[in-house]
């Protein structure tokens, strides 16, 4: 079966740096996505990964290892506003998004 | 970026009557449409899956008699909710996908549905 497993919840301190991890399993694949979703609030696109390796994008950077079906986030000099729920996401062979539960990122002062 | 809009953005009915959600992309072709569904704390999860002109794909467990879909040109998808009761209210979102299988879902903000 098609399979993605994310931590519930974590929590950071302001300033601090986190990484979120994620390992899939799928049919297929054609790419992971990271988001970010607030509450209430629909998920905002943050990366996308389909060949091994880091990307970075500002404070944000994402890595991917196929072999392992392994994905994390990273987020760097964390602010409060980053309190959201991180949404991992594979896209299998037929471009289909399979979803985690999301990771509930608490950020303290 | 592409964008993606919903409307209405939350709606709240009696029971028994019908909804419909409009998801429009404003400034591309979107050949595939998702429509999500997300209750508290839960992840989403996919109801269905439209192309243009042809029937929508309903995930296992979706009544498609319930939740009727049309996606009758590239930019526009609609997801009626017909004799909505309490229990479907939820978190209604719809994303787009432009030509080329491999670009991403472009996310509409929501539709926030209350069935009273």
């Amino acid at each position: 079966g098609q399979n993605i497993d994310q931590p519930t919840e974590m929590t950071a301190t302001e300033g601090a740096i986190v990484q979120i991890n994620c390992t899939y399993q799928t049919s297929g694949f054609n790419g992971l996505f990271w988001y970010q979703q607030h509450a209430g609030e629909a998920p905002t696109f943050l990366s996308y990964n389909v060949l091994d390796g880091l990307e970075e994008k500002g404070r944000f950077s994402s890595f991917l290892s196929r072999s392992k079906g392994y994905s994390y986030l990273l987020l760097k000099e964390l602010q409060m506003k980053d309190s959201a729920s991180y949404l991992c996401a594979a896209q299998d062979s037929n471009y289909q998004l399979i979803w985690g539960a999301g990771t509930k990122l608490i950020i303290k002062p | 970026g592409a964008v993606v809009s919903q409307h209405p953005s939350w709606v709240i009915c009696k029971s028994g009557t019908s909804v419909k959600i409009e998801c429009r992309s404003l400034d591309f072709q979107a050949t595939t449409m998702f429509w999500y569904r997300q209750f508290p704390k839960q992840s989403l999860m996919l109801m269905a899956t439209s192309n243009e002109g042809s029937k929508a794909t309903y995930e296992q467990g979706v009544e498609k008699d319930k939740f009727l879909i049309n996606h009758a040109s590239l930019t526009l998808s609609t997801l009626t909710v017909t004799s909505a009761h309490p229990e479907d209210s939820s978190f209604y979102i719809c994303s787009a996908r432009g030509a080329g299988g491999s670009d991403e879902q472009f996310f509409g903000p929501g539709t926030r549905l209350t069935v009273l």
